[in-house]
Protein backbone atom coordinates (compact mmCIF):
# COMPACT_ATOMS: atom_id res chain seq x y z
CA UNK A 1 0.00 0.00 0.00
CA UNK A 2 1.84 3.33 -1.40
CA UNK A 3 0.30 5.50 1.43
CA UNK A 4 -1.75 8.66 0.69
CA UNK A 5 -0.66 10.11 -2.43
CA UNK A 6 -0.90 13.88 -2.94
CA UNK A 7 0.25 15.48 -6.41
CA UNK A 8 1.31 17.72 -7.43
CA UNK A 9 4.02 18.11 -4.77
CA UNK A 10 4.33 21.88 -5.47
CA UNK A 11 2.21 24.18 -7.60
CA UNK A 12 2.83 27.35 -8.41
CA UNK A 13 -0.47 29.46 -10.01
CA UNK A 14 -0.47 33.08 -10.89
CA UNK A 15 -2.82 35.50 -9.04
CA UNK A 16 -6.82 34.72 -10.19
CA UNK A 17 -5.61 31.18 -11.89
CA UNK A 18 -7.48 28.04 -10.59
CA UNK A 19 -5.41 25.65 -8.40
CA UNK A 20 -6.13 21.94 -8.22
CA UNK A 21 -5.06 19.66 -5.85
CA UNK A 22 -5.69 15.70 -5.78
CA UNK A 23 -5.57 13.11 -3.34
CA UNK A 24 -5.58 9.21 -3.88
CA UNK A 25 -6.15 7.63 -0.33
CA UNK A 26 -5.21 4.83 0.99
CA UNK A 27 -6.83 1.52 -0.37
CA UNK A 28 -9.81 0.60 1.25
CA UNK A 29 -10.34 3.93 2.28
CA UNK A 30 -13.65 5.68 2.09
CA UNK A 31 -12.99 8.94 4.38
CA UNK A 32 -10.87 12.02 2.98
CA UNK A 33 -10.00 14.95 4.96
CA UNK A 34 -8.20 17.78 3.66
CA UNK A 35 -6.13 20.38 5.87
CA UNK A 36 -4.42 23.31 5.42
CA UNK A 37 -0.99 24.74 6.96
CA UNK A 38 0.16 28.37 6.94
CA UNK A 39 3.45 29.39 7.69
CA UNK A 40 4.11 28.92 11.54
CA UNK A 41 0.91 28.35 12.04
CA UNK A 42 -0.75 24.45 12.63
CA UNK A 43 -2.68 22.29 10.33
CA UNK A 44 -6.21 23.87 10.25
CA UNK A 45 -9.38 21.45 9.05
CA UNK A 46 -10.82 22.90 6.06
CA UNK A 47 -13.39 19.21 4.72
CA UNK A 48 -13.82 15.97 5.63
CA UNK A 49 -15.91 13.88 2.77
CA UNK A 50 -16.76 10.27 2.24
CA UNK A 51 -17.38 8.82 -1.35
CA UNK A 52 -19.69 10.97 -3.34
CA UNK A 53 -20.54 13.14 0.07
CA UNK A 54 -19.63 16.47 2.05
CA UNK A 55 -19.45 15.72 5.44
CA UNK A 56 -17.95 18.24 6.93
CA UNK A 57 -17.19 21.45 5.01
CA UNK A 58 -17.17 23.82 8.05
CA UNK A 59 -13.86 24.50 7.71
CA UNK A 60 -13.71 25.98 3.95
CA UNK A 61 -13.37 29.42 3.19
CA UNK A 62 -17.27 30.30 1.75
CA UNK A 63 -16.00 31.37 -1.58
CA UNK A 64 -13.67 30.14 -3.87
CA UNK A 65 -12.76 27.16 -2.52
CA UNK A 66 -14.64 23.38 -3.31
CA UNK A 67 -14.17 20.00 -2.62
CA UNK A 68 -15.37 16.49 -3.90
CA UNK A 69 -14.41 12.57 -3.64
CA UNK A 70 -16.27 10.87 -6.71
CA UNK A 71 -17.00 7.23 -6.71
CA UNK A 72 -13.70 6.76 -8.92
CA UNK A 73 -10.85 8.53 -8.67
CA UNK A 74 -9.27 10.88 -6.61
CA UNK A 75 -10.63 13.62 -4.19
CA UNK A 76 -10.17 16.98 -5.73
CA UNK A 77 -9.59 20.10 -3.57
CA UNK A 78 -9.89 22.97 -6.02
CA UNK A 79 -9.45 26.99 -5.80
CA UNK A 80 -10.35 29.09 -7.96
CA UNK A 81 -9.23 32.54 -8.53
CA UNK A 82 -5.97 32.13 -6.24
CA UNK A 83 -5.06 34.74 -4.53
CA UNK A 84 -1.16 35.74 -2.23
CA UNK A 85 -3.05 34.41 1.14
CA UNK A 86 -4.06 30.92 -0.31
CA UNK A 87 -0.91 29.99 -0.36
CA UNK A 88 -0.27 27.03 1.90
CA UNK A 89 0.80 23.62 2.79
CA UNK A 90 -2.34 21.45 1.61
CA UNK A 91 -2.60 18.16 3.70
CA UNK A 92 -4.66 15.18 2.80
CA UNK A 93 -5.60 12.54 5.25
CA UNK A 94 -7.50 9.09 4.84
CA UNK A 95 -8.86 6.55 7.04
CA UNK A 96 -11.33 3.68 6.19
CA UNK A 97 -13.95 4.29 8.77
CA UNK A 98 -14.79 6.82 11.76
CA UNK A 99 -12.73 6.75 15.06
CA UNK A 100 -9.66 5.16 13.65
CA UNK A 101 -6.28 6.66 12.92
CA UNK A 102 -6.00 8.60 9.54
CA UNK A 103 -2.83 8.20 7.58
CA UNK A 104 -1.68 11.36 5.80
CA UNK A 105 -0.09 12.42 2.56
CA UNK A 106 3.23 14.48 1.99
CA UNK A 107 1.00 17.54 1.00
CA UNK A 108 1.07 20.02 -1.81
CA UNK A 109 2.85 23.34 -1.31
CA UNK A 110 1.23 26.18 -2.83
CA UNK A 111 2.67 29.23 -3.87
CA UNK A 112 1.02 32.19 -5.43
CA UNK A 113 3.22 34.60 -7.63
CA UNK B 1 -14.79 26.18 20.81
CA UNK B 2 -11.67 23.90 20.85
CA UNK B 3 -8.56 24.83 21.14
CA UNK B 4 -4.97 23.28 21.36
CA UNK B 5 -1.85 25.32 22.76
CA UNK B 6 1.99 23.90 22.51
CA UNK B 7 3.46 26.65 24.37
CA UNK B 8 6.81 26.15 23.27
CA UNK B 9 7.86 26.97 19.17
CA UNK B 10 11.59 25.12 19.71
CA UNK B 11 12.66 22.93 22.23
CA UNK B 12 16.29 22.02 22.34
CA UNK B 13 18.02 19.16 24.67
CA UNK B 14 21.17 17.03 24.71
CA UNK B 15 20.98 13.13 24.20
CA UNK B 16 19.78 11.19 27.24
CA UNK B 17 18.73 14.16 28.84
CA UNK B 18 14.68 14.01 29.67
CA UNK B 19 12.24 15.48 27.78
CA UNK B 20 8.62 17.01 27.63
CA UNK B 21 6.76 18.53 24.84
CA UNK B 22 3.97 20.60 26.77
CA UNK B 23 0.15 20.32 25.55
CA UNK B 24 -2.62 21.95 26.44
CA UNK B 25 -6.26 21.89 25.28
CA UNK B 26 -9.81 24.19 25.43
CA UNK B 27 -12.54 21.78 25.07
CA UNK B 28 -16.05 21.72 27.01
CA UNK B 29 -16.84 17.81 26.53
CA UNK B 30 -14.73 14.49 26.54
CA UNK B 31 -11.97 14.74 23.85
CA UNK B 32 -9.27 12.45 22.02
CA UNK B 33 -5.92 13.47 22.46
CA UNK B 34 -3.46 12.71 20.16
CA UNK B 35 0.64 13.48 19.28
CA UNK B 36 1.40 13.59 16.04
CA UNK B 37 4.78 13.17 14.78
CA UNK B 38 6.52 14.73 11.50
CA UNK B 39 10.23 13.93 10.89
CA UNK B 40 12.24 15.52 8.57
CA UNK B 41 10.73 15.22 4.97
CA UNK B 42 8.81 12.53 6.02
CA UNK B 43 4.37 12.75 6.49
CA UNK B 44 2.66 13.35 9.45
CA UNK B 45 2.20 9.99 11.69
CA UNK B 46 -0.02 9.16 14.12
CA UNK B 47 2.71 9.04 17.19
CA UNK B 48 0.24 8.17 20.07
CA UNK B 49 -3.61 8.49 20.82
CA UNK B 50 -4.30 8.87 25.12
CA UNK B 51 -7.19 6.42 24.84
CA UNK B 52 -4.63 3.50 23.67
CA UNK B 53 -2.50 4.45 26.98
CA UNK B 54 0.68 2.84 25.37
CA UNK B 55 4.37 3.83 24.95
CA UNK B 56 5.58 4.22 21.10
CA UNK B 57 9.22 5.23 21.24
CA UNK B 58 9.73 5.36 24.46
CA UNK B 59 7.35 8.33 24.36
CA UNK B 60 4.25 8.17 27.10
CA UNK B 61 1.42 11.30 27.43
CA UNK B 62 -0.83 11.09 30.17
CA UNK B 63 -4.29 12.96 29.75
CA UNK B 64 -4.33 15.52 32.84
CA UNK B 65 -8.55 16.17 32.65
CA UNK B 66 -7.85 18.74 35.89
CA UNK B 67 -4.99 20.83 34.42
CA UNK B 68 -6.38 20.23 30.69
CA UNK B 69 -3.26 18.96 29.31
CA UNK B 70 -1.53 16.15 27.65
CA UNK B 71 2.15 16.96 28.26
CA UNK B 72 4.19 14.54 25.83
CA UNK B 73 6.96 12.85 27.88
CA UNK B 74 10.63 10.55 27.38
CA UNK B 75 12.73 10.01 29.54
CA UNK B 76 15.96 9.26 27.54
CA UNK B 77 15.86 11.64 24.50
CA UNK B 78 17.80 10.02 21.10
CA UNK B 79 18.93 11.99 18.22
CA UNK B 80 16.27 10.44 16.43
CA UNK B 81 13.53 11.92 18.10
CA UNK B 82 14.95 15.35 16.65
CA UNK B 83 11.11 15.94 14.53
CA UNK B 84 8.21 18.68 14.97
CA UNK B 85 5.57 17.30 17.16
CA UNK B 86 1.73 17.89 16.86
CA UNK B 87 -0.67 17.98 19.76
CA UNK B 88 -4.36 17.34 18.08
CA UNK B 89 -8.31 16.88 20.01
CA UNK B 90 -10.79 15.17 18.38
CA UNK B 91 -13.96 16.22 19.96
CA UNK B 92 -15.65 12.50 20.99
CA UNK B 93 -18.81 11.48 19.04
CA UNK B 94 -18.70 14.85 17.13
CA UNK B 95 -17.39 15.61 13.83
CA UNK B 96 -14.26 13.61 12.83
CA UNK B 97 -12.12 16.47 12.41
CA UNK B 98 -8.76 16.75 14.13
CA UNK B 99 -7.77 20.80 15.89
CA UNK B 100 -3.91 20.83 15.90
CA UNK B 101 -1.57 22.55 17.76
CA UNK B 102 1.15 25.19 16.25
CA UNK B 103 3.88 22.37 16.70
CA UNK B 104 7.31 22.06 18.95
CA UNK B 105 10.24 21.95 16.47
CA UNK B 106 12.27 19.26 19.13
CA UNK B 107 15.99 18.96 18.46
CA UNK B 108 18.14 16.70 20.46
CA UNK B 109 21.67 17.67 20.17
CA UNK B 110 24.53 14.96 20.46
Amino acid sequence: NAGVMQNPRHLVRRRGQEARLRCSPMKGHSHVYWYRQLPEEGLKFMVYLQKENIIDESGMPKERFSAEFPKEGPSILRIQQVVRGDSAAYFCASSPRTDTEAFFGQGTRLTVV
Amino acid sequence: AQRVTQPEKLLSVFKGAPVELKCNYSYSGSPELFWYVQYSRQRLQLLLRHISRESIKGFTADLNKGETSFHLKKPFAQEEDSAMYYCALRAQGGSEKLVFGKGTKLTVNP
